[in-house]
């Protein structure tokens, strides 16, 4: 099946320690987003590509990286974590029809805690 | 600026019919979605509107008035299943999605 796989589904890290997190795909879509959701909020978009053309949005922190070496993957890179950091991390991605409005599909997301 | 409004929670009964709305203000409009979300899972896709009206897709349907601004989604026969947040989402002018906070939806047998 097509699909967004996420890794880990759970991790754990240090405060200030380096922490890097993968999602996959399947669907040969071009677009990917990262989200990062904590409890009982919205998801909030951190960056996302259009291929290889990588967009931050303008409130995302400089702690937060990512990468996309080739189509079906992309790394969010968290350089110094903080307390503040924890959340549900979510992967998605969608195809570039041309129209824009193009459904969004979720991998299972990557729970992070930092101790 | 932009927001979508939904209710934090709501409770049904098991086999009813439930209707979440949400009112969404964004900087243009390209579409309204709407997400289901288990507990510690990843959302998955339910519905997307474009149009004004309603789309029906199984137990679930979606309507949409642009002119308002406001999105309802309804749930029918309500299942054990069905507990979840649901989470409205506007798309803008610029393609991005603009989310709702989600609404929890609480299913008693």
């Amino acid at each position: 099946d097509a699909m967004v796989i996420q890794n880990p589904r759970y991790q754990v890290t240090q405060f200030g320690k380096p922490v890097t997190l993968s999602c996959s795909q399947t669907l040969n879509h071009n677009v990917m987003y990262w989200y990062q959701q904590k409890s009982s909020q919205a998801p909030k978009l951190l960056f996302h590509y259009y291929d290889k053309d990588f967009n931050n949005e303008a409130d995302t922190p400089d702690n937060f990286q990512s990468r996309r070496p080739n189509t079906s993957f992309c790394f969010l890179d968290i350089r110094s974590p903080g307390l503040g950091d924890a959340a549900m991390y979510l992967c998605a991605t969608s195809r570039d029809s041309g129209t824009g409005a193009d459904t969004q599909y979720f991998g299972p997301g990557t729970r992070l805690t930092v101790l | 600026g932009q927001n979508i409004d939904q209710p934090t929670e709501m409770t049904a009964t098991e086999g009813a019919i439930v209707q979440i709305n949400c009112t969404y203000q964004t900087s243009g409009f390209n579409g309204l979605f709407w997400y289901q979300q288990h507990a510690g899972e990843a959302p998955t896709f339910l519905s997307y509107n474009v149009l004004d009206g309603l789309e029906e897709k199984g137990r679930f349907s979606s309507f949409l008035s642009r002119s308002k601004g406001y999105s309802y989604l309804l749930l029918k026969e309500l299942q054990m299943k069905d507990s979840a947040s649901y989470l409205c989402a506007s798309m803008d002018s610029n393609y991005q999605l603009i989310w709702g906070a989600g609404t929890k939806l609480i299913i008693k047998p």
